[in-house]
């Protein structure tokens, strides 16, 4: 089966200090790993996706993760945390339906609340 | 823009009294998505339908039904709410077809509490 782990449920960073919000994930094949972002009370909002290509990829409001195969790892980072970056964030992985219908289903980890002090 | 939009945005029924949620989208995707999302909880698939066609995920319960009269709308129908019901129901949309790495636009969500 094909899934994700957020190892950590809350992550706190100061102001203008670096952050990472971890993901690894297990699937077979080539994986497809997105981030999504959600503020309370909110839908998800897409961050970033790594589907092919360079291992270092860039999103919106400033987010890149790094796709490590070796360490099956996709963590989200960014060089300097606002205030207003603190929400739950997803990561998830597609698990595809290749039935040529081209649907599939999502599956998320758990979700990390990342806290930044101000 | 063109977005996904939920309405209403909360909801109360009351206990065993059906209930209607929709969604509607401006993206033209084949694809709807209805996910159930628990508090501090990731979301949870319910179903998902790529164009007309309906795909149920098998631990869905039967309480829940869903309907897509058009490209443009999906609902979700819960015939007897329970209490343990209540949760954020989240509607998502992609493009179908060869685009496998095409990501899921998400509504606001509909927060749903049952009395």
């Amino acid at each position: 089966a094909q899934s994700v782990a957020q190892p950590e449920d809350q992550v706190n960073v100061a102001e203008g200090n670096p952050l990472t919000v971890k993901c690894t994930y297990s699937v077979s094949g080539n994986p497809y790993l997105f981030w999504y972002v959600q503020y309370p009370n909110r839908g998800l909002q897409f961050l970033l996706k790594y589907i092919t290509g360079d291992n270092l990829v860039k999103g919106s409001y400033g987010f890149e993760a790094e796709f490590n195969k070796s360490q099956t790892s996709f963590h989200l980072k960014k060089p300097s945390a606002l205030v207003s970056d603190s929400a739950l964030y997803f990561c998830a992985v597609k698990v595809g339906l290749y039935s040529g219908a081209g649907s599939y289903q999502l599956t998320f980890g758990k979700g990390t609340k990342l806290s930044v002090i101000p | 823009d063109a977005m996904v939009i939920q309405n209403p945005r909360y909801q109360v029924t009351q206990f065993g009294k059906p209930v209607t949620l929709s969604c509607s989208q401006t993206l033209n995707h084949n694809v709807m998505y209805w996910y159930q999302q628990k508090s501090s909880q990731a979301p949870k698939l319910l179903f998902h339908y790529y164009d007309k066609d309906f795909n149920n995920e098998a631990d869905t319960p039967d309480n829940f039904q869903s309907r897509r009269p058009n490209t443009s709308f999906c609902f979700l129908d819960i015939r007897s709410p329970g209490l343990g019901d209540a949760a954020m129901y989240l509607c998502a949309t992609s493009r179908g077809g060869q685009g496998k790495g095409n990501e899921q636009f998400f509504g606001p969500g509909t927060r749903l509490t049952v009395l």
